[in-house]
């Protein structure tokens, strides 16, 4: 069974420039989340995806920050502008569809952006 | 707001030896506490999860144990290999939901 897949894995950009990263889940798992994960730190979560629903996106920075999920499978997430914090990897997981509190989160290799 | 504390940072253990990192929440809903590792340049793997109505859970060479009173839940690994070098991450679902509280991870070296 293929993992959750995630491109780019690396992007070097300027700052002021747009970036998108792009995430597929595990074949049947309906729920999304992408995640930030800072140099030295846990990831933390920037949305959650049932399907195509962003059901919770309140740690997500909207000014800059948007993410879109059409056909409840792939998803991307894009900076525009990035600026020099934003310098990250970026983490996507994903899971079948949650029948208790107990979901188990599978993630995949990430993106890691550096903003110059 | 909730918050799950880990350690130690770092830790280095001969091979053969154990290892136990450390971990306490502050939400007491948490039901649900996973450990993950991650290797360099990849994505955190799940490697054991504990539920809030189990005390502890083993795996070959893995176990973890939970106190929920004391709120603390820990990762112990025996017997040591190079393989087992990484960053292991304790994690609490926050409320009892989805949300996954992350602790600040600890980088384990195992000296062969």
């Amino acid at each position: 069974e293929a993992g959750v897949v995630q491109s780019p894995r690396y992007k070097i950009i300027e700052k002021k420039q747009p970036v998108a990263f792009w995430c597929n889940p595990i074949s049947g798992h309906n729920t999304l989340y992408w995640y930030l994960q800072n140099l030295g730190q846990g990831p933390e979560l920037l949305i959650r995806y049932e399907n195509e629903e962003a059901v919770d996106d309140s740690q997500l920075p909207k000014d800059r920050f948007s993410a879109e999920r059409l056909k409840g499978v792939d998803s991307t997430l894009k900076i525009q502008p990035a600026e020099l914090g934003d310098s990250a990897v970026y983490l996507c997981a994903s899971s079948p569809l949650e029948i208790s509190s107990y979901n188990e989160q599978f993630f995949g290799p990430g993106t890691r952006l550096t903003v110059l | 707001g909730e918050n799950v504390e880990q350690h130690p940072s770092t830790l280095s253990v001969q091979e053969g030896d154990s290892a136990v990192i450390k971990c306490t929440y502050s939400d007491s809903a948490s039901n649900y506490f996973p450990w993950y590792k991650q290797e360099l340049g990849k994505g955190p793997q799940l490697i054991i999860d504990i539920r809030s109505n189990v005390g502890e859970k083993k795996d070959q060479r893995i176990a973890v144990t939970l106190n929920k009173t004391a709120k603390h839940f820990s990762l112990h690994i025996t017997e040591t290999q190079p393989e087992d070098s990484a960053v292991y991450f304790c994690a609490a679902n926050s409320r009892g939901t989805y949300k996954y509280i992350f602790g600040t991870g600890t980088r384990l070296k195992v000296l062969a």
